[in-house]
């Protein structure tokens, strides 16, 4: 099956901060990607739609200047924490739309942030 | 928002059994599809099921769909220890690009 790569797996970083996690397509080419959040025990919370070559499309009450999402080729794409603070910590999963049907999605393994 | 309401929030069967988890969903769909979480991992996808279909099986797998009352089952035959995990349901929006997940069900499945 398709392989959706996320790096880092984990990253501790000081308050103030950027952080960038990449995601990539390691055998198929995405279009679209999306970013998730997701808080212990819970479930995921879309937080934008990364479309290749043009601008990502962010969810009501998601940051754009907060979580800044590049799409530059159909393999990559990366989210930046920027000025990370201590509430940034979380999961962040990344997933991208498998390419014949375009309908299920293959995730990448996620990165775990936590801000000190 | 999220569209799915997952129920139970929390299932422990002892292995072996059979588990079952609901979703219900509000809106049309084209597609609703189950996927599997373990602790800390991303999220792995089992099946898929249109709208128009009614029943699906894959393995040990088997999805209903009611499109009429908004909602579909996911059904784990025959436990094991390895299907502990956390379980969610995917809406497929009619003219969206975007999934909505439910809230998820834990299945912690005891040995």
């Amino acid at each position: 099956g398709a392989v959706v790569s996320q790096h880092p797996s984990w990253v501790i970083c000081k308050s103030g901060t950027s952080v960038k996690i990449e995601c990539r397509s390691l055998d198929f080419q995405a279009t679209t990607m999306f970013w998730y959040r997701q808080f212990p025990k819970q479930s995921l919370m879309l937080m934008a739609t990364s479309n290749e070559g043009s601008k990502a499309t962010y969810e009501q009450g998601v940051e754009k200047d907060k979580f800044l999402i590049n799409h530059a080729s159909l393999t990559l794409s990366t989210l930046t924490v920027t000025s990370a603070h201590p509430e940034d910590s979380s999961f962040y999963i990344c997933s991208a739309k498998e390419w014949v049907t375009n309908e299920k999605l293959f995730f990448g393994s996620g990165t775990q942030l936590s801000v000190l | 928002s999220q569209q799915g309401e997952e129920d139970p929030q929390a299932l422990s069967i002892q292995e072996g059994e059979n588990a079952t988890m609901n979703c219900s969903y509000k809106t049309s769909i084209n597609n609703l599809q189950w996927y599997r979480q373990n602790s800390g991992r991303g999220l792995v996808h089992l099946i898929l099921i249109r709208s128009n279909e009614r029943e699906k099986h894959s393995g040990r797998l088997r999805v209903t769909l009611d499109t009429s009352k908004k909602s579909s089952s996911l059904l784990i035959t025959a436990s094991r220890a390895a299907d502990t995990a956390s379980y969610f349901c995917a809406t497929g929006l009619q003219g969206a690009q975007k999934l909505v997940f439910g809230q998820g069900t834990r299945l912690t499945i005891n040995p």
